[in-house]
């Protein structure tokens, strides 16, 4: 089936690690979204690419940080530097036409012990 | 001041009431606004995308509507399924496609 796929589902992070989400998604969609979610809160844009090899930051990009090598990938890092890291993060994808609508991954919920 | 704006921010409906969400928006040009359901600890699941005023979209109990200014989701007869986060996501004409979200309605239907 097509889709986005999140991983791991469930992260916990010691202080100043470094922690890496997976996003694939196989919907051959060019562009692709990194959101935070925290209670309360509308989702907030970390990072999006449009096209391989390139990302722009989004409203919220300190402390984290991305890589798009392949159409299918987009991989987010939440480095030491993110202070209040705790959080669900959302992946998503876009397809260029068809609406323009942006569809989801199923999340992942990432903790700081 | 947000650009989109949702109200309530939760609603408690018994079985079978109807009621209607909001979306308000303060864009300079709609390119399209989007409805999202998003149950507890999952992902949003895209609903309807509309993109002009006097639209309107239909999917089992929910009807999406648009004016210049917001949208309405309408539940019918709702079911305690249908208990969820609803969220609103609105894209500006001249932007890079990137929409932004409302902080959502939590909606909980009650058998």
């Amino acid at each position: 089936d097509g889709g986005i796929t999140q991983s791991p589902k469930y992260l916990f992070r010691k202080e100043g690690q470094n922690v890496t989400l997976s996003c694939e998604q196989n919907l051959n969609h060019d562009a692709m979204y990194w959101y935070r979610q925290d209670p309360g809160q509308g989702l907030r844009l970390i990072y999006y690419s449009q096209i391989v090899n390139d990302f722009q930051k989004g409203d919220i990009a300190e402390g984290y940080s991305v890589s798009r090598e392949k159409k299918e990938s987009f991989p987010l890092t939440v480095t030491s530097a993110q202070k209040n890291p705790t959080a669900f993060y959302l992946c998503a994808s876009r397809a260029t036409g068809s609406g323009n609508t942006i569809y989801f991954g199923e999340g992942s919920w990432l903790t700081v012990v | 001041e947000d650009q989109v704006t949702q109200s309530p921010e939760a609603l408690r409906l018994q079985e079978g009431e109807s009621s209607s969400l909001n979306c308000s928006y303060t864009v300079s040009g709609l390119r399209g606004l989007f409805w999202y359901r998003q149950d507890p600890g999952k992902g949003p699941e895209f609903l309807f995308t509309l993109y002009s005023a006097g639209e309107e979209k239909e999917k089992e109990r929910l009807k999406a509507t648009l004016t210049k200014k917001e949208s309405f989701l309408h539940i019918t007869a709702p079911k305690p399924e249908d208990s969820a986060t609803y969220l609103c996501a609105v894209q500006e004409v001249g932007g890079s496609y990137i929409p932004t979200f409302g902080r959502g309605t939590s909606l909980i239907v009650h058998p």
